[in-house]
């Protein structure tokens, strides 16, 4: 039974360049949530989507960031023109419809940007 | 806006129990939770209460939940190495909100 999946786990980019991070939910999870957590902090909420549709992105920074969650396919976490700010862990967690507030997470994608 | 509150640190002897703190702003909580992040590794979801409730037991777990002063600790008996772990306590918004809010998370470490 294979919980939240999450790849790559480690991420190194260059300033500029594209970061593409996928999460794959729970089995008969159809709901998705991204989390960043910066260095010694608390993880902050970005955007929660379900199938074709995203349902609150109030967290999401308002430029270069953007999320989808295809009909097929895992969900994808898509960050344009990094900068070194950008580097933290993005975490992915997944829910069923009937239980949104049992949020399980995957190990999360640390991204580097050098 | 909602903030959630937890000390950094946490030291305790095997065998012990250790207690971990939060405090909370947000009144209208309505599910409150603890997760346990081991190092490199994601959140693992460790117990949650409804806000209705005022106590919670699982095995070596205790939630304890006073929702006047919007306090909730999480008591580990008999703690063990294996609990080494940073514990995120978190807060979901009122009816039907699935952001979780979370502190900045103790640090627990255990002394053999």
């Amino acid at each position: 039974n294979a919980g939240v999946m999450q790849n790559p786990r480690h991420l190194v980019r260059r300033r500029g360049q594209e970061a593409r991070l996928r999460c794959s939910p729970m089995k008969g999870h159809s709901h998705v949530y991204w989390y960043r957590q910066l260095p010694e902090e608390g993880l902050k909420f970005m955007v929660y989507l379900q199938k074709e549709n995203i349902i609150d992105e109030s967290g999401m920074p308002k430029e270069r960031f953007s999320a989808e969650f295809p009909k097929e396919g895992p969900s994808i976490l898509r960050i344009q023109q990094v900068v070194r700010g950008d580097s933290a862990a993005y975490f992915c967690a997944s829910s069923s419809r009937d239980r949104v507030y049992e949020q399980y997470f995957g190990p999360g994608t640390r991204l580097t940007v050098t | 806006g909602e903030d959630v509150e937890q000390s950094l640190f946490l030291s305790v002897r095997e065998g012990d129990s250790s207690v971990i703190n939060c405090t909370y702003t947000d009144s209208s909580s309505t599910y409150l939770y603890w997760y346990k992040q081991e190092p490199g590794a994601g959140l693992q979801l460790l117990t949650y209460i409804f806000s209705n409730m005022d106590m919670k037991q699982d095995q070596r777990l205790t939630v304890l939940l006073n929702k006047k002063d919007k306090h909730l600790s999480l008591r580990i008996a008999d703690t063990q190495t294996g609990d080494s772990a940073i514990y995120f306590c978190a807060e979901s918004g009122g009816a039907g909100s699935y952001q979780l809010t979370f502190g900045k998370g103790t640090k627990l470490s255990v002394i053999p």
